[in-house]
């Protein structure tokens, strides 16, 4: 199966800030079908990105995905309150199974 | 906009089956436009993808827990299915439903926390 490794693990920002967050694959994710989803405590994941870089429905142009094949990054430009949160990358190109990494929590700092 | 609610008992006796159901609203379960999953988060193991369905009931599940998990659909109720077989302490989780669209899992149900304890 594809592990994805989440780093860092936490990243401490201030409001207004930017966050760069990093999801490496241990192989080659195929048509760049990886997501990334936000979760709140005590919520559900929310779909932000698919396909490495297109923004679902409703979410906000300060989030950003990209990167290809092992390396993927996603960006959240001048953080806002709400932003703060467990992001977590996940693949679904693999025919055996779909895989999530371990996460990254953005906290205030 | 369509919505996801999980239902069933919170709490499952090892050995056990572990049974939710998924009821969909705002959207119909029969278009083939979609399939419908499960996935389940713990403490121990974080988010795991447990497998779907499709409209038509075919099913992928994933290889690690393939042979205890099924599936299933009911279009009549707009609704689709877990069960998960001869459960452990391992097996406690939230679990949560899921639509997928082009592949992507892009909206949740809010989840439902199982318990296995005796």
């Amino acid at each position: 199966e594809i592990v994805l490794t989440q780093s860092p693990g936490t990243l401490s920002l201030s409001p207004g800030e930017r966050a760069t967050l990093s999801c490496r694959a241990s192989q080659s994710v195929n048509n760049n079908l990886l997501a990334w989803f936000q979760q709140k405590p005590g919520q559900a994941p929310r779909l932000l990105i698919y396909g490495a870089s297109s923004r679902a429905t409703g979410i906000p142009d300060r989030f950003s995905g990209s990167g290809s094949g092992t390396d993927f990054t996603l960006t959240i430009n001048r953080l806002e309150p709400e932003d703060f949160a467990v992001y977590y990358c996940q693949q679904y190109s693999s025919s055996l199974t779909w895989t999530f990494g371990q996460g990254t929590k953005v906290e205030i700092k | 906009q369509v919505q996801l609610q999980e239902s069933g008992p919170g709490l499952v006796k090892p050995s056990q089956t572990l049974s939710l159901t998924c009821t969909v609203s705002g959207g119909s379960i029969s278009s083939g436009s979609y399939y419908w999953s499960w996935i389940r988060q713990s403490a121990g193991k974080g988010l795991e993808w447990i497998g779907r369905v499709g409209a038509s009931g075919s099913t992928k599940y994933d290889p690690s827990l393939e042979s205890r998990v099924t599936i299933s659909v009911d279009t009549s109720k707009n609704q689709f299915s877990l069960k998960l077989t001869s459960v452990t302490a391992a097996d406690t989780a939230v679990y949560y439903c899921a639509r997928v669209l082009n592949w992507v899992l892009d909206y949740w149900g809010q989840g439902t926390l199982v318990t296995v304890s005796s």
